[in-house]
């Protein structure tokens, strides 16, 4: 079956600029996690939704926001762009959701946003 | 909160086996113990996850000891494709939902 998808790959924005990035999972999964990769910080949770509703979030500013769709597609929105925001955006699906950490997480091959 | 602690890098020779500890001294009770690999602009793939005792599946095998406090992944008889990021994670908590990945542990097979 078809992994999971997310668009667009790479993108170039400048400062104070807002973005959407996008991220399909895999059929019958209703778990949408987020993570941004940088090199100094590593993978860090951004948020997680489950059939639409949001469940955590982690230690972002209010600039960075999501959202999930009755087909389990999901998007995130970072507002006010600033250059520490330049990372690898990952996504993750999953059939049961992060509770515990239990389950396989499949993650896309993520969004490179570069900000300039 | 749950944290993981973990090597930074580590070195192998091709053909010989890999163990990478991971520390977790705050792990919940309803926490499992899951290992994935990333390679560079890749996203991270699943290996293996255990909740205690040993679990071993093709390609690794995971110990974890009683106490639960730390967690060792074995790779047997690495090759250089098995050159990537491995990354130790438990849950932040029972009942929780988020996922703590730390920076995780850069291997390095050597011909």
């Amino acid at each position: 079956k078809a992994g999971v998808t997310q668009t667009p790959r790479y993108l170039i924005k400048t400062r104070g600029q807002q973005v959407t990035l996008s991220c399909s999972p895999i059929s019958g999964h209703r778990s949408v996690s987020w993570y941004q990769q940088t090199p100094g910080q590593g993978l860090q949770f951004l948020f997680e939704y489950f059939s639409e509703t949001q469940r955590n979030k982690g230690n972002f500013p209010g600039r960075f926001s999501g959202r999930q769709f009755s087909n389990s597609r999901s998007e995130m929105n970072v507002s006010t762009l600033e250059l520490g925001d330049s990372a690898l955006y990952l996504c993750a699906s999953s059939l049961n959701g992060l509770a515990g950490g239990e389950g396989e997480l499949f993650f896309g091959e993520g969004s490179r946003l570069t900000v300039l | 909160l749950a944290k993981t602690t973990q090597p930074i890098s580590m070195d192998s020779y091709e053909g010989q086996e890999v163990n990478i500890t991971c520390s977790h001294n705050n792990i919940a009770t309803n926490d499992y113990i899951t290992w994935y690999q990333q390679f560079p602009s890749q996203g991270p793939r699943f290996i293996i996850q255990g909740y205690k005792t040993k679990v071993t599946n093709e390609v690794a095998s995971l110990f974890i000891p009683a106490d639960r406090k730390s967690s060792t992944l074995s790779l047997p008889r690495v090759s250089l494709s098995d050159t990537a990021v491995y990354y130790c994670l438990v849950g932040e908590g029972a009942g929780s939902y988020q996922l703590t990945f730390g920076k995780g542990t850069k291997l390095s097979v050597i011909p």
